[in-house]
């Protein structure tokens, strides 16, 4: 159980077009989802907490016009990287946390990059 | 300041060798913890959580942790490496309401045949 998927688990664009990511949570409900990005040979950065019904919290520093999150359903969250550039280019990584065990599981990850 | 260290960056250790990998936390109580696992170019896995109760908790893949409320530690061990536990290792802590994870900056774990 608690299994999280990602899609799709990576992606190439062009610089100034925009790209979604799919996160879903496939065998619980997840009030609160999570999106980090990861750079290589680093640790997570928590880049917002996304929450079902109601804008996404974003930390400091993330531009919240530039990463768009949206967690329309208990099952689904979504982030849209708009406009992208190269500097976007990362792994980006979302995590779903299963309210009866207090846990947050991750999902396999999306690369992105960015030509 | 609210904080996970994982003081080692790289660990290397011989296959079928002990293994014990170090994490510290700094706040004024207990806070939930976790052992993360992540393979090159993979997700996050599960390994073990703490929250309360015995301080020393089993996880998958044969791994344990101890929570040491006196050292602010909750270090992950395993009394026997396997070539496929090479990986990069995480601890992280949830330190408040707001379900955010505070996470280390990982232990790369590298296992000599």
């Amino acid at each position: 159980g608690a299994v999280v998927s990602q899609h799709p688990s990576w992606v190439i664009c062009k610089s100034g077009t925009s790209v979604k990511i799919e996160c879903r949570s496939l065998d619980f409900q997840a009030t609160t989802m999570f999106w980090y990005r990861q750079f290589p040979k680093q640790s997570l950065m928590l880049m917002a907490t996304s929450n079902e019904g109601s804008k996404a919290t974003y930390e400091q520093g993330v531009e919240k016009d530039k990463f768009l999150i949206n967690h329309a359903s208990l099952t689904l969250s979504t982030l849209t990287v708009t406009s992208a550039h190269p500097e976007d280019s990362s792994f980006y990584i979302c995590s779903a946390r299963e309210p009866t065990q207090e846990t947050q599981y991750f999902g396999p990850g999306t690369r992105l990059l960015v030509l | 300041a609210q904080s996970v260290t994982q003081p080692d960056i790289h660990i290397t250790v011989s296959e079928g060798a002990s293994l014990e990998l170090r994490c510290n936390y700094s706040y004024g109580a207990t806070p939930y913890l976790f052992w993360y696992v992540q393979s090159p170019g993979q997700g996050l896995q599960l390994l073990l959580k703490y929250f309360s109760g015995d301080t020393l908790v089993q996880g998958i893949k044969g791994f344990e942790a101890e929570f040491k409320r006196s050292q602010s530690s909750f270090n992950l061990r395993k009394p026997s490496v396997h070539w496929s536990d090479a990986a990069e290792y995480f601890c992280a802590a949830r330190m408040d309401s707001s379900y955010k994870l505070i996470f280390g900056s990982g232990t790369r774990l590298l296992v000599r045949p």
